[in-house]
């Protein structure tokens, strides 16, 4: 079955230390995966998504993920926290055929000073 | 270029009114999609459409929920006779035509749907 999971439902972490969001995904085809970023209220933001190629990826506002096939993972990592990052994340998974994706159940990120 | 545009952003309906949520996509996107967030979960998809052709719906509730995007006009997503169990955040998100840059989806604001 295909599905995607994120095991850390929530995650502190302080301003400037360095974070790694976890995404574990089951599809049986040539994966799309995308990483998305919700603030309350709001609606969800591309972060980042990998097709193909160099399985490092880089996203807007510095974040990165790198595609690992051996471990069906995608984790989302960033240098560096800014306050301004606490959100939630969720991570997804498509088919290039397929119109639509499945995500995760999310990551609640806070970042304390 | 607008991004996918959604209202109204906040609905209250009372049980076994009708709620409808449009949504306009892109420019230049001619499929849409509608996901239903649940508090604590992730976003479940509902139905994939393109103009005046439902291409997958399999995550919708077989009852109360039907959707469509006409020839002209913006993608509707009606809940007829709604229940508690609709309160939710409705997103629609929409994709352009020819896949240029695979299958991503690009997601509006979102409807908050409160069922009272």
């Amino acid at each position: 079955a295909q599905s995607v999971t994120q095991p850390d439902i929530h995650i502190t972490v302080s301003e400037g230390a360095s974070l790694e969001l976890r995404c574990n995904y089951s599809y049986g085809a040539t994966p799309y995966l995308f990483w998305y970023v919700q603030s309350p209220g709001q609606g969800l933001q591309l972060l980042l998504k990998y097709f193909s190629g160099d399985t490092l990826v880089q996203g807007i506002k510095g974040f990165e993920a790198e595609f690992k096939r051996s471990q069906s993972s995608f984790n989302l990592r960033k240098p560096s926290v800014h306050w301004s990052d606490a959100a939630e994340y969720f991570c997804a998974v498509g088919g290039g055929s397929q119109g639509n994706l499945i995500f995760g159940k999310g990551t609640k990120l806070s970042v304390k000073p | 270029n607008a991004g996918v545009m959604q209202n109204p952003r906040h609905l209250v309906r009372r049980r076994g009114q009708e709620a409808r949520l449009r949504c306009s996509p892109m420019k230049g996107h001619s499929h849409v999609y509608w996901y239903r967030q649940l508090p604590e979960e992730g976003l479940k998809f509902m139905v994939y459409l393109q103009k005046e052709n439902i291409i997958d719906e399999s995550g919708m509730p077989k009852e109360r929920f039907s959707a469509e995007f006409p020839k002209e006009g913006p993608s509707i997503l009606r809940i007829q006779q709604v229940v508690r169990g609709d309160s939710a955040a409705y997103f629609c998100a929409s994709s352009p035509m020819d896949r240029g840059d695979g299958n991503t989806i690009y997601f509006g604001e979102g409807s908050w749907l409160t069922v009272v």
